[in-house]
């Protein structure tokens, strides 16, 4: 089976750096997805890693560490836009590797 | 445009009654997935389909049915066998070649009382 724990909640000052991390335990990794949620709205891609190091996409970077099982997501120069639930997928090997398993999820709360 | 849209936004039932959700995407996605989410947790995966006419269970498929008759289609049935019914569905695309990102939809809320 697979086992994904990341922080329920967390909260940052506007202008502020904030790293969310996410610790998994899986058989056949095969990549780990960063996706951002506003409340009652679909899941939207931020990021993928699947081979280690840092992967940066404008205010947005992600960290993956396959052999400590463990990645983060940092976001710089926070926004109250970016006050959102944060979820790390990990995919692993079955089925062709189209299977994602899902973490609870990490509420991020801005303020001014 | 091409996407994934799910419909109704909003969904009442009383207990007891069967009821369908409704995914459809433009994308040629091979792969469709649902997942339903309860309040401040993560999704958990319902079923999904690789390829038309075919489907599998995921981790929570007990009260739920799915079929798969057109590649752009795959609706979701609730039935009074779900325990509990109440919650987020999410349904999701993919193009079906292993490495690449899951498309949502924008959800369905189904409240059941």
């Amino acid at each position: 089976g697979q086992n994904i724990d990341q922080p329920t909640e967390m909260t940052a000052t506007e202008g502020a750096i904030v790293q969310i991390n996410c610790t998994y335990q899986t058989s056949g990794f095969n990549g780990l997805f960063w996706y951002q949620q506003h409340a009652g709205e679909a899941p939207t891609f931020l990021s993928y890693n699947v081979l280690d190091g840092l992967e940066e996409k404008g205010r947005f970077s992600s960290f993956l560490s396959r052999s400590k099982g463990y990645s983060y997501l940092l976001l710089k120069e926070l926004q109250m836009k970016d006050s959102a639930s944060y979820l790390c997928a990990v995919r692993d090997d079955r089925n062709a590797g189209n299977m994602l398993t899902f973490g609870g999820g990490t509420r991020l709360m801005v303020k001014p | 445009d091409g996407g994934i849209t799910q419909s109704p936004k909003y969904l009442f039932r009383k207990e007891g009654q069967n009821v369908t959700l409704s995914c459809e995407q433009n994308l040629n996605h091979d792969a469709m997935y649902w997942y339903r989410q309860d309040p401040g947790q993560g999704l958990r995966l319902i079923y999904y389909s690789q390829i038309v006419n075919d489907f599998q269970k995921g981790d929570i498929a007990e009260g739920y049915s799915v079929s798969r008759e057109k590649k752009e289609s795959f609706p979701l049935t609730v039935t009074s066998a779900q325990k509990n019914p109440t919650a987020f569905y999410l349904c999701a695309s993919s193009p079906g070649q292993g490495n690449d990102e899951q498309y949502f939809g924008p959800g369905t809320r189904l409240t059941v009382t």
